[in-house]
């Protein structure tokens, strides 16, 4: 039973466009949501959070925006640039629990 | 500030053999957590720590092993190794639950042949 998907398992985006990385969950219990960054033979590394509570969180490029009555979130990343080319994972959590529960990731390649 | 720290970074297992992957973070902080990621697939929580001492059980636990004797160490036991173990192992570490994100070791790769 996989409670958070992502449906797209790769994306190419030009270099200076807008890259889309949608996540869906089935747990209407969640209450945080973090996207990581996973670059290849690396761990994966904390970007950005949003709160059950907030609907919309930015920082620099990356926006992520949360639309609780479809359980669906999506970060932005506007520009796109090569270095944003990496596995990207949307995980979600439920407060009193430990652990986060993760999407399977989608692949951004950003073309230059 | 060399965060979490996981080695090996690779190894080969043969059926049946044990082995330890080892973790240790220098952030102090309570909570720790080892992952398995298997092709594509997501992150699966094998088992976690909310401080020294106390450990438990997450999705997939059965296989492994783990301690908690001090803050910066959490071993992870792998007792007759199976080719289903094969995987990339990470290691996490937060401050607290909730929207701390996790830091991550860079993972160990493991194959059992």
């Amino acid at each position: 039973d996989q409670q958070v998907k992502q449906n797209s398992p790769s994306l190419s985006v030009q270099e200076g466009r807008i890259s889309i990385l949608n996540c869906d969950y089935t747990n209407s219990m969640f209450d945080y949501f973090l996207w990581y960054k996973k670059y290849p033979a690396e761990g994966p590394t904390f970007l950005i959070s949003i709160s059950s509570i907030k609907d919309k969180n930015e920082d620099g490029r990356f926006t992520v925006f949360l639309n609780k009555s479809a359980k669906h979130l999506s970060l932005h990343i506007v520009p796109s640039q090569p270095g944003d080319s990496a596995v990207y994972f949307c995980a979600a959590h439920t407060s009193g629990t430990y652990k986060y529960i993760f999407g399977t990731g989608t692949r951004l390649k950003v073309l230059a | 500030n060399a965060g979490v720290t996981q080695t090996p970074k690779f190894r080969i297992l043969k059926i049946g053999q044990s082995m330890t992957l080892q973790c240790t973070q220098d952030m102090n902080h309570n909570y720790m957590y080892w992952y398995r990621q298997d092709p594509g697939m997501g992150l699966k929580l094998i088992y976690y720590s909310v401080g020294a001492g106390i450990t438990d059980k997450g999705e997939v636990p059965n296989g492994y092993n783990v301690s908690r004797s001090t803050t910066e160490d959490f071993p992870l036991r792998l007792e007759l190794a199976a080719p289903s173990q094969t995987s990339v192992y990470f290691c996490a570490s937060s401050p607290e639950t909730g929207d701390y994100g996790y830091t991550f070791g860079s993972g160990t790769r493991l194959t059992v042949v």
